[in-house]
């Protein structure tokens, strides 16, 4: 069935870099997407979304590009530091239906 | 403001047991939604309830069956436990359902022996 896919399950960055996680998705119909954090023990925790009819959207600190013609969606984080450490999750819905469909993850581990 | 609760926050059952894992939205939403997240991998939505009627289900047998109350929390109902259901089940709420932000609660760590 349809799914969004990442590319890399694990990221490590140095403080102080940016970090770039990237996803792709499969349906083509899809028309809001959503990046998730998640800390151990913890529930995703909405970071940034971004609507089909747009190409970037920026949040503190953090980015989402969104290129629909090659159905890939990217998270930047500036100056990345110990506290986002965490898993990532890019999501995608489609406005006719309510789920929300969850990439496998990626895993973002900062080196002081 | 409370956020998104759950409880129990850990449960261990056996095989074949029924189990009842309950939720209680943030304040202001009525929207609930339940996800399934196995170990290593992203939750898999299982169902959603609004106005006390399941919205659009995901790919569950029966077995896992749900109820949305007048005060909009919601139960999530699993009969006939398998080793297989062992995971972190997670409930989101929003306010309406389309495309709104949800809020996570921190889950119930489901353990079936």
């Amino acid at each position: 069935g349809e799914s969004v896919g990442l590319h890399l399950p694990t990221l490590s960055v140095q403080e102080g870099d940016n970090s770039i996680i990237n996803c792709a998705y499969s349906n083509s119909a899809s028309d809001y997407f959503i990046w998730y954090k998640q800390e151990s023990g913890k529930g995703p925790q909405f970071i940034i979304d971004i609507r089909s009819n747009m190409d970037k959207r920026q949040g503190q600190r953090v980015t989402v590009l969104l290129n629909k013609t090659v159905k890939h969606l990217s998270l930047q984080i500036a100056a990345t530091q110990p506290g986002d450490s965490a898993v990532y999750f890019c999501a995608e819905r489609e406005t006719s239906y309510d789920k929300v469909i969850f990439g496998p993850g990626t895993s973002l581990s900062v080196i002081p | 403001d409370a956020g998104v609760t759950q409880s129990p926050t850990h449960l261990i059952k056996t095989r074949g047991q029924q189990v009842t894992l309950r939720c209680s939205p943030k304040s202001g939403h009525d929207t609930v939604s339940w996800y399934q997240q196995a170990l290593g991998q992203g939750p898999q939505f299982i169902f959603q309830y609004y106005e006390e009627e399941e919205r659009q289900r995901g790919n569950f047998p029966d077995r896992f069956s749900g109820h949305q109350f007048p005060n909009y929390s919601s139960e999530l109902n699993v009969n006939a436990l398998l080793l297989g259901d062992s995971a972190l089940y997670l409930c989101a709420s929003s306010r309406g359902t389309t495309n709104n932000e949800q809020f996570f609660g921190p889950g119930t760590r489901l353990t079936v022996l």
